[in-house]
């Protein structure tokens, strides 16, 4: 069964540090993956996508995020944080028309 | 500015009533999509279109029905609502089936069933 997961629901970081959310996906191809932000009362913005080619792939707002075949996984990180970060993040996986969103990690931000 | 937007963004509904959400979409997009969202579930694919005069059932497509007449409108119907149809209702277009270009989402109707 094709799935994502992210297995950390709420996350709070200082600002000024390091941020990793995690996104494994359970696929039967290699899917396009894609990380998304909601703000509060917002619809979801596209941060990144990773098609092929390079694993590393560069985004919006200063994030990034690395594609691990071997792991199924799709890890977004920033390198430091700052307040407007707080918001939403949401790991989708898919093809064709059937994108798969996960259930979302909420960040936080402190102060 | 060009983008998807949905009306309204707001609605309290009795239960066993009917309502129709507007979608709308200015890029010239081929494919709509809606979803909802509930907490700690994520998004879940209700309906979508490849193109106009064509819809498709998603993952949860059970209480809805959509039309897509125009190219640059889809709408969301619930002809009889049910307190289980309480969420926020993204829409959401893309200009290829893929996805290659992400989606671009509309910012969310939020819809109360009592």
């Amino acid at each position: 069964a094709q799935s994502v997961t992210q297995p950390d629901i709420h996350i709070t970081v200082s600002e000024g540090a390091s941020l990793e959310l995690r996104c494994n996906y359970s696929y039967g191809a290699t899917p396009y993956l894609f990380w998304y932000v909601q703000s509060p009362g917002q619809g979801l913005q596209l941060l990144l996508k990773y098609f092929s080619g390079d694993t590393l792939v560069q985004g919006i707002k200063g994030f990034e995020a690395e594609f691990k075949r071997s792991q199924s996984s799709f890890n977004l990180r920033k390198p430091s944080v700052h307040w407007s970060d707080a918001a939403e993040y949401f790991c989708a996986v898919g093809r064709a028309s059937k994108i798969i969103f996960g259930s979302g990690t909420r960040l936080s931000i402190r102060p | 500015n060009a983008g998807v937007t949905q009306t309204p963004k707001f609605r309290v509904l009795k239960t066993g009533q009917s309502m129709t959400l507007l979608c709308a979409q200015d890029m010239n997009h081929e494919y709509m999509y809606w979803y909802r969202q509930d907490p700690g579930m994520g998004l879940r694919l209700i309906h979508y279109s490849v193109g106009e005069g064509t819809t498709a059932k998603g993952e949860v497509p059970d209480g809805y029905n959509v039309s897509r007449l125009k190219k640059q409108n889809f709408l969301l119907g619930l002809e009889s609502a049910a307190p289980s149809q309480t969420s926020v209702y993204f829409c959401a277009s893309s200009s290829g089936l893929t996805g290659n270009y992400g989606y671009t989402f509309g910012s969310g109707t939020r819809l109360t069933v009592v």
